[in-house]
């Protein structure tokens, strides 16, 4: 069953921690996204790849960090130099950069 | 950088009611639009897309959506809503040259009541 799994769905960290967001796709996609939706604004690009590794800062990529170690995983980050972490955060994958974009479920980070 | 904008945040509706939701761009050149919808508790998922050809494109559900060059837009439409239509939608552009990265929208929040 091919699709996008974002894990976990839910996630506590306290303020200063790092925290790592998993996505795995078994799409054999080439591109990969991170997105962070915030109610009323939208998704907001943070990261994206068009290939291994390779990544690209998208428009808000300040106090994240990406690898692309392999295919079909593309980890996110959460530093302690974000400023407001606490964000509902989208992984995608298209087949290459311009195309379809399929999207996992999410994860809900909160910052205490 | 291309921006898309979509008024008109919260939407309520009764069944059977018309939907319109407009998306404008500021891309200048060639894009790709999308829709995509967001159900409660669900994953984001394409609703259409327009890349070429026929300016009206028809997605699942009975949306459809128009492309408008002369006025960057591309409006979604759907003559007939339903309560399973409750969703939040999203707009998105990716420039077809240039650095391909998928803008979105901020999105519209459609209540649909029974």
């Amino acid at each position: 069953d091919g699709g996008i799994t974002q894990s976990p769905k839910y996630l506590f960290r306290k303020e200063g921690q790092n925290v790592t967001l998993s996505c795995e796709q078994n799409l054999n996609h080439d591109a990969m996204y991170w997105y962070r939706q915030d109610p009323g604004q939208g998704l907001r690009l943070i990261y994206y790849s068009q290939i291994v590794n390779d990544f690209q800062k998208g428009d808000i990529a300040e106090g994240y960090s990406v690898s692309r170690e392999k295919k079909e995983s593309f980890p996110l980050t959460v530093t302690s130099a974000q400023k407001n972490p606490t964000a509902f955060y989208l992984c995608a994958s298209s087949l290459s950069l311009g195309k379809v974009s399929f999207f996992g479920q999410g994860t809900r980070l909160t910052v205490v | 950088a291309q921006s898309v904008s979509q008024h008109n945040h919260h939407v309520i509706l009764s069944e059977a009611a018309s939907l319109e939701l407009g998306c404008n761009y500021s891309y200048g050149g060639t894009v790709n639009l999308f829709w995509y919808v967001q159900y409660p508790g669900q994953h984001l998922q394409l609703l259409l897309k327009y890349f070429s050809g026929d300016p009206l494109v028809k997605g699942i559900k009975g949306f459809e959506a128009e492309f408008i060059k002369s006025k960057f837009s591309f409006n979604l439409r759907k003559p007939s809503v339903q309560w399973s239509d409750t969703a939040e939608y999203f707009c998105a552009v990716i420039p077809f040259y240039g650095n391909n990265r998928l803008a979105f929208g901020k999105g519209n929040q459609v209540v649909v009541i029974p």
